[in-house]
């Protein structure tokens, strides 16, 4: 299953809204997670279940979408908030993650 | 508190074996649940799942390197591995061990990540 981010960079100011799209070629059903890479450091668990929100992860991030389509939007961005995106589909072995989204500073 | 810690190599030569472990430490490795994972990221790329492990040693891989990947578990030692064989340039990366955990539903995602191991292939 190929999963396919949108955008693939994003710049943004503290304080923005951002929302970054995940789009599955086939059905998932809610088969999926969103994950947050900082450079030099493994992927964290955001959003699971689609849109079930990780212990300890700032309600700011939220996660909707089934099927093919879902969203991860951070409400207003935070310093700390600009790092890789990754979504990843947990259906069908082999489990596979999007291409990236890179949320810069503007 | 668990944690995860990737072992082996940073160096293996082109056409050799490379071989990883990863040391759970905070918790049993035999928990109803979870299976065990690695996964790799190559220089600027996204991650990409090798295979999972679980307790009673069932695997499941991916299709593309199923015929060069053994995944192995040693619950005595709360240790499971992986071996690659006939390496390439292409499977520099960094090696990660990870926890996949399931909650009901469609909660299936992975919780708990090692650091990472970066392994070149070079000779």
């Amino acid at each position: 299953i190929q999963l396919t981010q949108s955008p693939s960079f994003l710049s943004a100011s503290v304080g923005d809204r951002v929302t970054i799209t995940c789009r599955a070629s086939q059905g998932i059903g809610s088969y999926l997670a969103w994950y947050q890479q900082k450079p030099g450091t493994a992927p964290k668990v955001l959003i699971y279940a689609a849109s079930t929100l990780q212990s300890g992860v700032p309600s700011r991030f939220s996660g909707s979408g089934s099927a093919t389509e879902f969203t991860l939007t951070i409400s207003s961005l935070q310093p700390e908030d600009f790092a890789v995106y990754y979504c990843q589909q947990i259906n069908l072995y082999p489990y596979t993650f999007g291409q990236g989204t890179k949320l810069d500073i503007k | 508190q668990l944690q995860l810690q990737e072992s082996g190599p940073g160096l293996v030569k082109p056409s050799e074996t490379l071989s990883l472990t990863c040391t759970v430490s905070g918790g049993s490795i035999s928990v109803l649940n979870h299976r065990w994972a690695w996964i790799r990221q190559a220089p600027g790329r996204e991650p990409e799942w090798i295979g999972s492990v679980s307790d009673t040693g069932n695997t499941y891989l991916d299709p593309s390197l199923k015929s060069r990947v053994t995944l192995s578990v040693d619950t005595t030692e709360n240790q499971f591995s992986l071996r690659l064989t006939s390496v390439t340039a292409a499977d520099t990366a960094i090696y990660y061990c990870a926890r996949r955990t399931y909650r009901g539903g469609y909660a299936f995602f992975f919780d708990y990540w090692g650091l990472g191991a970066l392994v070149t292939v070079s000779s």
